[in-house]
């Protein structure tokens, strides 16, 4: 099984919602990631986990809280969002981030969010 | 910090021309390279990589080969499919192992 899973694939909330993302992979990796693209953009990072524990946090609004409950999953909640963060987000894993360059990230196809 | 440039597209082509897209990287120490690419409504998939200078990264007739001279690691493939149609991303992961840069990515459009 080389896949991560995204759920749900595309989600609408109003600013005043709870919601969650979901991403799951049973290859074994350490390492797991949530990036966020917009349009016609790269992806940006948003956090990195290594190991269950969070390990880079680029500077998002706490209104993204990401969930590492377990090596296979990875949570992304959100609260009281605003329409510019319309996007789709983007889960990847790998075998470990840790000083290693070389290894390649396998990301899921992502959930595409609407902000209303 | 690193930082990847690759040029902009879209880039539009007749099934079986000669595509180049062209990327160069900004970078301490001795990065890993990477071309992913994406597909309509789907995420990224590594399409080759290349960790150290000379290295050429090749897969479903693509190349590409690290410069570390020209500090470039351009892609190519010489004959490309309507299949191809996607967007391309040139990447790099950097001395500290943790982060993937993305460069701005490419639109390749090819037509039959």
């Amino acid at each position: 099984d080389t896949e991560v899973t995204q759920t749900p694939k595309h989600l609408v909330m109003g600013m005043t919602n709870k919601k969650s993302l979901k991403c799951e992979q049973h290859m074994g990796h350490r390492a797991m990631y949530w990036y966020k693209q917009k349009a016609k953009k790269p992806p940006e990072l948003m956090f990195v986990y290594s190991y269950e524990k969070l390990s880079i946090n680029e500077s998002v609004p706490s209104r993204f809280s990401p969930e590492c409950p377990n090596s296979s999953l990875l949570n992304l909640h959100l609260h009281a969002l605003q329409p510019e963060d319309s996007a789709l987000y983007l889960c990847a894993s790998s075998q470990d981030s840790r000083g290693t360059t070389n290894e390649k990230l396998f990301f899921g196809s992502g959930t595409q969010l609407s902000v209303l | 910090g690193d930082s990847v440039t690759q040029m902009e597209g879209p880039v539009t082509l007749s099934e079986e021309a000669f595509l180049t897209i062209n990327c160069t990287y900004t970078a301490t120490g001795y990065p890993s390279l990477f071309w992913y690419v994406q597909y309509p409504g789907e995420g990224l998939q590594l399409l080759l990589k290349a960790t150290k200078a000379d290295d050429k990264g090749s897969n479903k007739g693509f190349e590409a080969t690290y410069r570390k001279e020209t500090t470039s690691f351009h892609l190519e493939k010489g004959s490309v499919q309507v299949s191809d149609s996607a967007v391309y991303f040139c990447a790099l992961r950097g001395a500290a192992g943790n982060k993937l840069t993305f460069g701005g990515g490419t639109r390749v459009l090819v037509k039959p």
